[in-house]
């Protein structure tokens, strides 16, 4: 089983501060997706980075994918209520069709 | 924009009893999954199901578990005998491709 791990387990910022959650594992990863996830609903899809060393940007969403393709990172700059939610990182092992998810950071945006 | 859409939303059910989640993936899309979220813990793969058939399932995927695409439309998660522990959030998912899966909303079950 390829164990996804991230941090922080919860994060509470003040708006128009940043932040940054990682997700990292000691397994290879052919891609890694980001959710995030509203109680009571299912995981909404942000981005797939696939290429070692990737970097996508989602307006103030910027997404790293490691080097050597085992970890990566969501950064928010001046972050706003509205980011409000439980972020999810999954990765997808070799050529399996399964996600392993990780167990999400809770993030909370203060106005 | 295209959901895939659950139902029921909620559903009680006596232990010892069958219970079928159903889904509705969306239409062009060709790889279908079942994940399961009990509170508080991550979300777990039960089963993916591509061309017809199981392409990959986890070891929770027991017997007591079958995944049906009954007609072309409707992919459905039948557990045969329900147990306490298998009280959870049950997501289906779909997909075009090898990337980019799109969630439903789940349906919350609760075994008594």
């Amino acid at each position: 089983t390829q164990l996804l791990e991230q941090s922080p387990q919860f994060l509470s910022i003040q708006e128009g501060e940043n932040l940054t959650v990682y997700c990292n594992s000691s397994s290879v990863f052919s891609s890694l997706q980001w959710y995030r996830q509203e109680p009571g609903e299912g995981p909404v899809l942000l981005v797939t980075v696939v290429t070692g060393g990737e970097v996508k940007k989602l307006k103030r969403l910027t997404f790293q994918f490691g080097d050597a393709r085992k970890d990566s990172s969501l950064h928010i700059t001046a972050a706003q209520p509205g980011d409000t939610g439980l972020y999810l990182c999954a990765g997808r092992p070799g050529n399996d069709y399964k996600l392993s998810f990780g167990a999400g950071t809770t993030v909370t945006v203060r106005a | 924009e295209p959901e895939v859409t659950q139902t029921p939303s909620h559903q009680v059910t006596q232990m010892g009893q069958e219970v079928i989640l159903r889904c509705v993936p969306i239409s062009n899309h060709l790889y279908f999954y079942w994940y399961r979220q009990i509170l508080g813990q991550k979300v777990e793969f039960l089963v993916s199901f591509y061309n017809n058939e199981i392409s990959e399932k986890s070891e929770i995927f027991d017997d007591q578990f079958s995944v049906e695409r009954p007609d072309g439309s409707n992919f459905t998660l039948k557990i045969r005998s329900t147990k306490l522990e298998d009280s959870a959030m049950y997501f289906c998912a779909s997909s075009a491709s090898y990337y980019g899966y799109t969630f439903g909303s789940g349906t919350r079950l609760t075994v008594v």
